[in-house]
């Protein structure tokens, strides 16, 4: 069964930092392209940053470039998120997912939420 | 970047009755080498994550009652609910994998009338 497990949500004052993490079980970690995806509160859908399986090429939404960085260890299957320089406008639900080439996104974790706030 | 236009953002569906959404790109997301669509639609029940649907416009997922149906091409999407269950009630995303940033619609919410 494939999971994909957050944590690492929190408060954190603007201008701080926050690592999220994502554990991933019931699939061959390193042969997928992973991607953080995050949802203000009640608002829609907003793509963060993806990871190929290998790590060798990142890629970042503008609103983010410079202050988050997107690293896997494969050998711990897990998916990192450091998030630096926070504002309010990054508080929201960080979701971690599983693309599929020739598919898409296809399967998220339950999300982590971070709350940028003084 | 591409920008997804869903319509309408709502709308109230009597049970058994069919739905329809309305995804419109600002730019085609058709590639011409393999003729594919890179488009998605997903479904949020609250405070649920996404659930996918539907890939590649028309694809279901595994899985995914055939009750949900996508069509279109270039620029103009369309999710189709055939028969309205009381279980369907969400929030609908399109969203466009064509090139990063992929970008979502900014959401239909389907409620029971």
């Amino acid at each position: 069964e494939v999971q994909l497990v957050e944590s690492g949500g929190g408060l954190v004052q603007p201008g701080g930092s926050l690592r999220l993490s994502c554990a991933a079980s019931g699939f061959t970690f390193s042969s997928y392209t992973m991607t953080w995806v995050r949802q203000a509160p009640g608002k829609g859908l907003e793509w963060v940053s993806s990871i190929t399986g290998s790590g060798g090429n990142t890629y970042y939404a503008d609103s983010v470039k410079g202050r988050f960085t997107i690293t896997r260890d494969n050998s711990k299957n897990t998916l990192f998120l450091q998030m630096n320089s926070l504002r309010a406008e990054d508080t929201a639900l960080y979701y971690c997912a599983r693309y599929i080439m020739g598919s898409t996104i296809d399967f998220w974790g339950q999300g982590t939420l971070v709350t940028v706030s003084s | 970047d591409i920008v997804m236009t869903q319509s309408p953002d709502s709308l109230a569906v009597s049970l058994g009755e069919r739905v329809t959404i309305n995804c419109k790109s600002s730019q085609s997301v058709l590639y011409s080498s393999n003729n594919k669509n890179y488009l998605a639609w997903y479904q949020q029940r609250p405070g649920q994550p996404p659930n996918l649907l539907i890939y590649l416009a028309s694809t279901r997922e595994s899985g995914v009652p055939d009750r949900f149906s996508g069509s279109g091409s270039g620029t103009d999407f369309t999710l189709t609910i055939s028969s309205l269950q009381a279980e369907d009630v969400a929030v609908y995303y399109c969203q466009q994998y064509y090139g990063t940033p992929w970008t979502f619609g900014q959401g239909t919410k389907v409620e029971i009338k």
